[in-house]
């Protein structure tokens, strides 16, 4: 069974401008969380969607914002992007039991310049 | 591969011997606790949960350890390994039923040497 996959792994942006992050869960699970990694802040959650809908949420502003399609894969945006923004974002799934149990994929390394 | 270049609390062991990472949480009220590995350039990976009900759980080769009076979580690893070299998180969550929102912890990095 394939793992979770997230693209694109690599990313450089400017100041300002806005990032899309995609992740595709493992085949089944219908839940998708996304986590920040930074040395500062170490991993913090941003949000969960369960079947289409945002379940739970972090304490992030309102520029991270994120959604998923009926085949559970999920995008995560970033608008207006900040120096303090440049982090690995993570995406891990669940099938929505167990939902501490959380697969995770290898991230997307973001650099805001 | 890929590095986060975190500065964490440092475990240095010799292959063989035990280890034990310690954890210090926050919520009371925390239904699960939660032990992850993350490799260098991966993801972190699941290693073993303990409900909040539970003093001990154990796995293979792995044996986690909750001290609700202390707030304290602890995870032994028996016979250490190269390939056990890794940052290990606690993590907690709120409660089973309210999804996939997990609270980690900060971390600390298991050498081993071999």
């Amino acid at each position: 069974k394939a793992g979770v996959t997230q693209t694109p792994r690599y990313l450089i942006k400017t100041r300002g401008q806005q990032v899309t992050l995609s992740c595709s869960p493992i085949s089944g699970h219908r839940s998708v969380s996304w986590y920040q990694q930074t040395p500062g802040q170490g991993l913090q959650f941003l949000f969960e969607y369960f079947s289409e809908t945002q379940r739970n949420k972090g304490n992030f502003p309102g520029r991270f914002s994120g959604r998923q399609f009926s085949n559970s894969r999920s995008e995560m945006n970033v608008s207006t992007l900040e120096l303090g923004d440049s982090a690995l974002y993570l995406c891990a799934s669940t099938k929505g039991t167990r939902n501490y149990e959380q697969y995770f994929g290898p991230g997307t390394r973001l650099t805001v310049t | 591969g890929e590095s986060v270049g975190l500065h964490l609390p440092t475990l240095s062991v010799q292959e063989g011997d035990n280890s034990i990472i310690n954890c210090a949480y926050s919520n009371s009220a925390s239904d699960y606790f939660i032990w992850y590995k993350q490799e260098s350039g991966k993801g972190p990976q699941f290693i073993i949960d303990i409900r909040s009900n539970m003093d001990k759980r154990q796995g293979q080769r792995v044996t986690v350890l909750l001290n609700k009076t202390v707030k304290h979580l602890s995870l032994q690893i028996a016979a250490t390994q190269p390939g056990d070299s890794a940052v290990y998180f606690c993590a907690e969550t709120p409660s089973y039923n309210q999804g996939g929102k997990l609270i980690f912890g900060q971390g600390t990095e298991l050498s081993v040497k071999p």
